[in-house]
């Protein structure tokens, strides 16, 4: 069974510019969660999503933006970089959300580099 | 909040070593536990996992024990191998308290030399 899979790998952009990044899960999961991974903050939620809804959300900026659509897949959008949105962006999938054998599977990222 | 904590790296040790990272954990509710490990240039990997007290998770030779009376999960691994070398997060999920993404510690980069 394939695995996340997350595009592009590599992302360069400008201040100012926004950027979409793209998230498949693996067949059959249902919800898609994002996090942001940063050499000074660690690892920090942005949001899940399941069945298209948005069921919980990190503490970022409206900036920050998300969307899942009827086949599980799911995009994040980033509006007026900043350079601090420097980071390596991670996809995480699961069957359900949440009980008791609750486990995230990773894709590789998309390292986002603003300029 | 829900936090981790886990030991400062970076760790270095020698193949054949025994390893221990420590990690410890606050949480308002019973909280699944994870370890995820990270390869140079790669997403994350779930290495093992623990879903309430006394639940030993284990997987390719590591193993952690949920210890609700101290609140840790510490990863231990009897003989490390160079391609063991990776950064390992200690992670919880929180259903308990509502709060179901990963809450990760900061990470601890380990590095075994042959």
């Amino acid at each position: 069974k394939a695995g996340v899979t997350q595009t592009p790998r590599y992302l360069i952009k400008t201040r100012g510019q926004q950027v979409t990044l793209s998230c498949s899960p693996i067949s059959g999961h249902r919800s898609v969660s994002w996090y942001q991974q940063t050499p000074g903050q660690g690892l920090q939620f942005l949001f899940e999503y399941f069945s298209e809804t948005q069921r919980n959300k990190g503490n970022f900026p409206g900036r920050f933006s998300g969307r899942q659509f009827s086949n599980s897949r799911s995009e994040m959008n980033v509006s007026t970089l900043e350079l601090g949105d420097s980071a390596l962006y991670l996809c995480a999938s699961s069957i359900k959300a949440g009980g008791p054998s609750y486990e995230q599977y990773f894709g590789p990222g998309t390292r986002l580099t603003v300029t | 909040g829900d936090s981790v904590t886990q030991m400062e790296g970076p760790v270095t040790l020698s193949e054949e070593a025994f390893l221990t990272i420590n990690c410890t954990y606050t949480a308002t509710g019973y909280p699944s536990l994870f370890w995820y490990v990270q390869y140079p240039g790669e997403g994350l990997q779930l290495l093992l996992k623990a879903t309430k007290a006394d639940d030993k998770g284990s997987n390719k030779g590591f193993e952690a024990t949920y210890r609700k009376e101290t609140t840790s999960f510490h990863l231990e691994k009897g003989s490390v191998q160079v391609s063991d070398s990776a950064v390992y997060f200690c992670a919880l999920s929180d259903e308990g308290s509502g709060n179901t993404p990963l809450v990760f510690g900061k990470g601890t980069r380990l590095s075994v030399i042959a």
